[in-house]
């Protein structure tokens, strides 16, 4: 699977948008992004995927570059329940396969 | 939307103790299941892949004899921590996917945080 590069923290004012990006340059034809995000003692949450199109959802939407290297997740209004840490992961998909490979993620706070 | 149950959220128990930590999909069936283990502020490491009706396949340097894995059922894998000592304190989170749509997520449960004393 690709890898991904993320930056280790960012932080956002309550209201405003979040926008995190991730680098995924070695990325395959097949490999679809997904985002998940982790609150504190809690199981990852998924957040949305995608594999060349940009996706919106009720959580947040993903714009992906045209040549795939890298994505952006934007949270439109964040809260202080967005504060957690944001996993970026490339896999592919097929059958039961795709297991997610965690990386460090980003380690967003949203202050008031 | 899709739910994974994890059973018990929290354990603590005396060194040697086997311990059992059940995930349940519970509004989908799951030909796979996966089970994750996080140690305080690291990310989460894929300890082994649940297969319903066959053998875990495990991740390199994951004991086999350890973590004993089961799924014997379209919703459930259970996870038996065996003869568990103070290093194998950590977070435990197994996570499904919904076998009859595809292209869907995999979803996570909750977590199992357990403390060998």
């Amino acid at each position: 699977d690709a890898k991904t590069t993320q930056p280790p923290s960012m932080d956002c004012a309550e209201g405003r948008a979040a926008n995190l990006p991730c680098n995924h340059s070695t990325i395959s034809g097949n490999e679809y992004v997904y985002w998940y995000r982790q609150i504190h003692s809690q199981g990852p949450q998924y957040i949305i995927h995608g594999l060349k199109n940009n996706e919106t959802n009720e959580m947040a939407s993903l714009i992906i570059t045209e040549d795939r290297k890298s994505s952006t997740l934007i949270l439109p209004h964040a809260t202080l329940r967005d504060t957690a840490v944001y996993y970026c992961i490339v896999t592919t998909y097929g059958g039961s396969q795709g297991n997610l490979i965690f990386g460090k993620g980003t380690k967003l706070s949203v202050k008031p | 939307g899709a739910v994974v149950s994890q059973h018990p959220s929290w354990v603590i128990c005396k060194s040697g103790t086997s311990v059992k930590i059940e995930c349940r999909s519970l509004d989908f069936q799951a030909t796979t299941m996966f089970w994750y283990r996080q140690f305080p502020k690291q990310s989460l490491m894929l300890m082994a892949t649940s297969n319903e009706g066959s053998k875990a396949t495990y991740e390199q340097g994951v004991e086999k004899d350890k973590f004993l894995i089961n799924h014997a059922s379209l919703t459930l894998s259970t996870l038996t921590v065996t003869s568990a000592h103070p290093e194998d304190s950590s977070f435990y989170i197994c996570s499904a996917r919904d076998a009859g749509r595809g292209n869907q997520p995999q979803h996570f449960g909750d977590g199992t945080r357990l403390s060998i004393l």
